[in-house]
């Protein structure tokens, strides 16, 4: 199975900061590279795709990159509505896999 | 717009079946694949099962194989998850998730809220 490592595990940062979470794969997953949003009690929420595409309607603060192994998610500004939890998750290869989530939190 | 509502989930005890159901409106569903993805209390999101828009093709966390049988009925905009045999570690919300194409290998593009299951003596 592919592992998918995130880091931080957590984070607190201030409104209006730029955060940056990163995900690694344990092998090469092209861009099958997928980033969702939780917040408490809720569904998850689709953010990007394929590494570095907007789902519709998700704010272009959220920007994703990377290819390979080596990803990122950074919120240019975050917002009050974007402390949450995020996961990345591969879709390359099954069983899919998800990373074991970066908390926000406000600092 | 797409809605994804899950129903059927409950308190069993360990060894028994439940069937989990989510019903879709909003979107042409024969034409999707569909997941299952569940969240243990306090615990991250595992990816469960996935079904292509067809149901031709299907995959299993290895945790649920031979336990756990996904299924839709495309008449009806239903997806299933028949739980057999079932532990305390299954127990968890169960996410229904619409994949973004009729393939297998297409990422999530929207979410259902969840239907808590419970399994415990």
């Amino acid at each position: 199975d592919i592992q998918m490592t995130q880091s931080p595990s957590s984070l607190s940062a201030s409104v209006g900061d730029r955060v940056t979470i990163t995900c690694r794969a344990s092998q090469g997953i092209s861009n099958y590279l997928a980033w969702f949003q939780q917040k408490p009690g809720k569904a998850p929420k689709s953010l990007i795709s394929a590494a570095s595409s907007l789902q519709s309607g998700v704010p272009s603060k959220f920007s994703g990159s990377g290819s390979g192994t080596d990803f990122t998610l950074t919120i240019s500004s975050l917002q009050p509505e974007d402390f949450a939890t995020y996961y990345c998750q591969q879709y390359s290869t099954y069983p899919l896999t998800f990373g074991g989530g970066t908390k926000v939190e406000i600092k | 717009q797409v809605q994804l509502v899950e129903s059927g989930g409950g308190v069993v005890q360990p060894g028994t079946s439940l069937r989990l159901s989510c019903a879709v409106s909003g979107f042409t569903f024969s034409s999707y694949g569909m997941h299952w993805v569940r969240q243990a209390p306090g615990k991250g999101l595992e990816w469960v099962a996935v079904i292509s828009y067809d149901g031709s093709d299907k995959y299993y966390v290895d945790s649920v194989k031979g336990r756990f049988t996904i299924s839709r009925d495309n008449s009806k905009n239903t997806l299933y998850l028949q739980m057999d045999s079932l532990r305390a570690e299954d127990t968890a919300v169960y996410h229904c998730a619409k994949a973004d194409g009729g393939g297998i290998y297409r990422p999530v593009d929207y979410w259902g809220q969840g239907t808590l299951v419970t399994v415990s003596s």
